[in-house]
């Protein structure tokens, strides 16, 4: 059971590159979020799913694409980077149910973004 | 839109001794989940503590425990017998607790906490 998977750990882009991350977790897991995390920001949600075929924008969604072909992956796309996407991003997941005894949201181990 | 504030950016605590880590949020709903998950330097997200709204009992996990205060929106930290361990990042989070953005964690923006030997 590998948990919630992220790859690369760590990536240098050049301004104007394109890219993805890729997020999978074995877990069946209906909800998976994806977070980037800024020194003195905390984490913000950028984009989140509740289901294959789902998606909906966070609270920074702007230079992003995600996709939910299946229930597994959650790849996160950067059509064109910009130096103000250097940042550490985060998956998530989760099982949907409302009413259960374990909530606990489950994360990758991050990725290491560098824009130059 | 709910809110959490941490209003220490950082803290730092002897060793063996207790310190209160502070969390506010604002919400307007009344079922949810708060939590405290602590990032060390290898920058995994560990949940540390949690709390169901409802429930009017402070959670405790071992060393860690918290003081749930509904009426005042306020949800702190408090590590006893504090270890050179400790030493990280501490977010507090909301979560809400039904609803189609339920898995969404909102987060304070840390708390770093340094353990002094």
């Amino acid at each position: 059971n590998a948990g919630v998977t992220q790859t690369p750990k760590f990536q240098v882009l050049k301004t104007g590159q394109s890219m993805t991350l890729q997020c999978a977790q074995d877990m069946n897991h209906e909800y998976m979020s994806w977070y980037r995390q800024d020194p003195g920001m905390g984490l913000r949600l950028i984009h989140y799913s509740v289901g294959a075929g789902i998606t909906d924008q966070g609270e920074v969604p702007n230079g992003y694409n995600v996709s939910r072909s299946t229930t597994e992956d959650f790849p996160l796309r950067l059509l064109s980077a910009a130096p103000s996407q250097t940042s550490v991003y985060f998956c998530a997941s989760s099982y949907r149910r409302q009413v259960t005894t374990n909530e606990k949201l489950f994360f990758g181990s991050g990725t290491q973004l560098s824009v130059l | 839109a709910q809110t959490v504030t941490q209003s220490q950016p950082e803290m730092s605590v002897q060793e063996a001794e207790t310190v209160t880590l502070s969390c506010t949020y604002d919400t307007s709903e009344s079922d949810y989940y708060l939590f405290w998950y602590k990032q060390p330097p290898s920058r995994q997200m560990i949940l540390v503590i949690r709390q169901e709204a409802y429930k009017q009992q402070n959670a405790t996990e071992n060393r860690f425990s918290v003081n749930f205060q509904k009426a005042a929106k306020s949800f702190s930290l408090k590590i006893s017998d504090s270890q050179l361990g400790d030493a990280a990042m501490y977010f507090c989070a909301y979560r809400r607790r039904r609803g189609g953005s339920q898995g969404n964690l909102i987060f304070g923006k840390g708390t770093k906490l340094s353990v002094k030997p």
